[in-house]
């Protein structure tokens, strides 16, 4: 079983629609999660950050994560064009000192269709 | 502030070459590290510094050297560039710890033909 598993897409929605996007992982260690977004030829950037069960809200964006089934999701509520990219899931687990382990997701390739 | 900035944008080698890619960030941040991107296999860390004079072997680092002289620059070399070595690269900082809350650049494009 791979360490962090990601759905690749592509995932096509009209605007306005809600999109759910998820990770599973198998490493039960991992402390925190990410949610990154990465625009076509641009670097990734910071979108969402938890580190707990449960459900953090930014704007339009949720992100849930569930330790005991090792699942989190990145929900998009009135999804616009704009929000059209690869999302990138990430967990970071800390070793002490400096070891830690960051695992990217495959990333999903969302469009949302005007 | 300028974030993480990245040169160059696009470089093609033959291979053998030897190459530096530069990276620079202004935002203090102790840590910083190095990606390679490629289709359907994410982000792989090659390298990465827990500060100035500190670095690290990731996931991929065969092929490649890093150096880390002062807080803002960290070059990665490509010493003898193989087709393998085909990739978007990209650099990462962060403030409170590897891994955590990462700033990108926005990637150079290598091509070893």
């Amino acid at each position: 079983q791979k360490e962090v598993e990601q759905d690749p897409g592509p995932l096509s929605v009209p605007e306005g629609a809600i999109v759910s996007l998820n990770c599973t992982y198998s490493n039960s260690a991992f402390q925190y999660f990410m949610w990154y977004r990465q625009y076509s030829r641009k670097g990734p950037e910071l979108l969402m950050y938890t580190y707990s069960s449960g459900n953090k809200e930014d704007g339009r964006f949720t992100a849930q994560v569930d330790k005991s089934s090792k699942y989190i999701s990145l929900f998009i509520r009135d999804s616009q064009p704009s929000d059209s990219a690869t999302y990138l899931c990430a967990m970071l687990l800390l070793g002490g000192g400096s070891n830690y382990k960051l695992t990217f997701g495959k990333g999903t390739l969302l469009t949302v269709n005007p | 502030n300028a974030g993480v900035t990245q040169t160059p944008k696009f470089q093609v080698l033959k291979t053998g070459q030897s190459m530096t890619l530069q990276c620079a960030q202004d935002m203090n941040h102790e840590y910083m590290s190095w990606y390679r991107q490629d289709p359907g296999m994410g982000l792989r860390l090659i390298h990465y510094s827990v500060g100035a004079g500190i670095t690290d072997q990731g996931e991929v680092p065969n092929g490649y050297n890093v150096s880390r002289s002062t807080t803002e620059d960290f070059p990665l070399r490509l010493l003898s560039a193989a087709p393998s070595q085909t990739s978007v690269y990209f650099c990462a900082s962060s403030k409170r710890t590897p891994g955590d809350e990462q700033y990108f650049g926005p990637g150079t494009r290598l091509t070893v033909t």
